[in-house]
């Protein structure tokens, strides 16, 4: 595709509901990576994966939290149990290669716990 | 652990003004710097990319510059549009080797008509 897409753009999830957000990245692009924003602060890291096989997780907050990207191109970031402090802009970036290559994001997914 | 400053954190000025934003970086072991756009509610735009090798890379109005040994980066924006208005962020790779970019909080601008 012509960018990164992600889907919904908005959640609205009651607490305690399980949610999923997907990422198509940028055809051809091998590495993939998830960011959650806060309101006011840059994106930070949580996790990344170099075609199917995720290399890093180190990012994520809990066990509540779980990506996958089985095929090396869709990825899905999905929160189980989700709690207040989840609200956040979930941003899905990828890359030709990971390193010194030029990452590029997605609209991003806001999610709002109630 | 890599630590992206970003000064100011908002800045307005008027319209066809040039400005500087700057950005400062504790770990200079990086191998790029990129500037990103974001506007409110919207996901980040690649502004520049600039490799360890270079200097500073321009595109249009835009002109960022890279001093590694320093840990610092400015972008300059010249002639400034209200189309300008949004936040402006840096990211660096959170250490040597890594993939995972470290970001700033950002600088805000407003450009008044």
């Amino acid at each position: 595709g012509a960018g990164v897409s992600q889907s919904p753009r908005y959640k609205v999830a009651k607490r305690g509901q399980d949610v999923a957000l997907r990422c198509d990245p940028i055809s051809g692009h091998v590495s993939l990576f998830w960011y959650q924003q806060a309101l006011g602060q840059g994106p930070e890291f949580l996790t990344y994966f170099q075609n199917e096989a995720q290399l890093d997780k180190s990012g994520l907050p809990s066990d509540r939290f779980f990506a996958e990207r089985p095929e090396g191109s869709v990825s899905t970031l999905k929160i189980q149990r989700t709690q207040q402090e989840d609200s956040a802009v979930y941003l899905c970036a990828s890359s030709l290669a990971a390193g010194s290559a030029e990452a590029f994001f997605g609209q991003g997914t806001r999610l709002t716990v109630v | 652990k890599q630590e992206v400053t970003q000064i100011p954190a908002a800045l307005s000025v008027p319209e066809g003004e040039n400005l500087v934003l700057n950005c400062s970086f504790t770990d200079s072991a990086i191998y790029n710097l990129q500037w990103f756009r974001q506007d409110p509610g919207k996901g980040l735009t690649s502004l520049l990319l600039i490799q360890s090798s270079q200097r500073e890379q321009t595109s249009g109005r835009l002109n960022a510059s890279l001093d590694k040994s320093s840990g610092r980066s400015t972008l300059y924006i010249a002639a400034s549009q209200p189309g300008d208005s949004a936040t402006y962020l840096c990211a660096v790779p959170s250490g040597a080797g890594s993939y995972q970019l470290t970001f700033g909080k950002g600088t805000k601008l407003s450009v008044i008509p």
